[in-house]
């Protein structure tokens, strides 16, 4: 079965520091793909970063890195210097190469505290 | 990236009613998404939209309640019938471009009173 797993529901971070929210994959396909995406209170699911399964070097892109784990089945996410502007849902979803649906995680609830 | 326009942002309607939601993307898109998310849970696929097909609707949703229209490339509407509260929810569309990333309109957040 597909499963995405995020098991931190909230989290408070210090402005200005790093944070990783965690994410597990489950899945048999050997091709896939692995998103983040943000969700700020107004609603809009804001797309952040990709990684494909294929891919040797993890993505990158500005603030936002994806520590992908391939053996360990994790693809988490690192925002460095984090911002007010980052508080937000943060969504991990996966999709196989099956299928072409997303899986989504269930989401974390990231307040910055200034 | 594509850029994606939803209308109406949102709206609180009667039960009994119906909603047409417009998605409009700046781009030709072969398959266009249509998602429902309810709230505090994460996103459901209610339908994918091929142009020139009929819309395939995943299970536990189904045409007479959600049709679909989706009349060219760059556009497809998503009409939420007969509402009643339980379908209060952010309704999104999304597209996926070559490179396989997955982008999505701001959303229709819709209250049924």
């Amino acid at each position: 079965a597909q499963k995405i797993t995020q098991t931190q529901p909230g989290m408070f971070v210090q402005e200005k520091e790093a944070v990783t929210l965690d994410c597990t994959y489950d899945t048999s396909d050997q091709s896939y793909g692995l998103f983040w995406y943000k969700q700020p209170s107004s609603g809009e699911m804001i797309f952040l970063i990709y990684q494909g399964s294929y891919d040797e070097q993890n993505a990158t892109e500005g603030r936002y890195s994806l520590n992908f784990q391939k053996a360990r089945k994790s693809a988490n996410l690192v925002i460095s210097a984090s911002q007010l502007g980052d508080s937000a849902m943060y969504f991990c979803a996966m999709r196989v190469e099956s299928n072409y649906q997303l899986i989504w995680g269930a989401g974390t609830k990231l307040i910055i505290k200034p | 990236s594509a850029v994606i326009s939803q209308k109406p942002s949102r709206d609180i309607c009667q039960r009994g009613t119906s909603l047409t939601i417009q998605c409009q993307v700046d781009s030709q898109v072969t398959m266009m998404f249509w998602y429902r998310q309810q709230p505090g849970q994460s996103l459901t696929l209610i339908a994918t939209a091929n142009q020139g097909s009929e819309a395939t609707y995943e299970s536990g949703f189904v045409i007479d309640k959600f049709p679909i229209s989706r009349p060219n490339l760059t556009f497809s509407t998503l009409t939420v019938s007969n509402m009643s509260p339980e379908d209060s929810s952010i309704y999104l569309c999304s597209v996926s471009n070559a490179r396989d990333e997955q982008y999505f309109g701001p959303g229709t957040r819709l209250t049924v009173t």
